[in-house]
């Protein structure tokens, strides 16, 4: 069955600092990965797709299949990053998204 | 609308009662999905909709749990004799295509808490 394991429940670093989500899945087919954010008051959002290979905000994600892993990354944490960050992977034949618990960053001045 | 709108925003529920629970897509979407969120989880599938037909229901927890989207636009889902373990926040995402591949726009959910 296909998971997503995000490990890190909370997510620490200082204003300027690299930051990186972890994100591993377990899928049979081939995969689609998104990372989705939620910032505090705000709805659930798209951030990036893999198969869009877009930057957004600063953030890049790469599929690496050897690994089963799609972690997201950025070079310098803004205190406007902070939020609530989902990976998700599109299964039963592209209608669901099946996501994982999420990892709270807070960025710290 | 500005976006996918849910109501009510918060119910609190006696156990054993019957909820409804609305969605109002962004007009013209075609997809319309439903997810249950617990606290502490990621958002989890309970059912699909593209326009009027309902193609997987394959993750609603019980027969209490029932989709419709009759008209293709609103959706509602209802939840019959509430128990505990139903408390969550219900999330509605509509997206433009058929299927999740096109970017699903999420409301804000409606928290049920059942007591």
């Amino acid at each position: 069955a296909q998971r997503v394991t995000q490990p890190e429940k909370l997510l620490s670093v200082f204003k300027g600092a690299p930051v990186e989500l972890k994100c591993n899945y377990s899928y049979s087919g081939s995969p689609e990965l998104f990372w989705y954010v939620q910032y505090s008051r705000q709805r659930l959002q798209l951030l990036l797709r893999h198969i869009s290979r877009e930057s957004i905000k600063g953030f890049t994600a790469d599929l690496n299949k050897g690994e089963t892993s799609f972690h997201l990354k950025k070079p310098f944490a803004q205190e406007e990053d902070s939020a609530m960050y989902y990976c998700a992977l599109i299964t039963g034949g592209g209608n669901k998204l099946t996501f994982g618990t999420g990892t709270q960053l807070k960025v710290e001045l | 609308g500005a976006g996918v709108s849910q109501s009510p925003r918060y119910k609190v529920a006696k156990r054993g009662q019957d909820v409804a629970l609305r969605c109002d897509p962004i007009s013209g979407h075609v997809s319309l999905f439903w997810y249950q969120q617990a606290l502490g989880q990621g958002p989890e599938f309970l059912t699909y909709f593209q326009n009027e037909a309902q193609l997987d229901k394959s993750g609603l927890p019980s027969d209490r749990f029932f989709a419709e989207r009759p008209e293709g636009s609103v959706s509602t889902l209802k939840i019959q004799r509430t128990q505990q373990e139903d408390s969550a926040v219900y999330l509605c995402a509509s997206s433009l295509g058929a299927g999740g591949l096109t970017e699903a726009f999420f409301g804000q959910g409606t928290r049920l808490t059942v007591v």
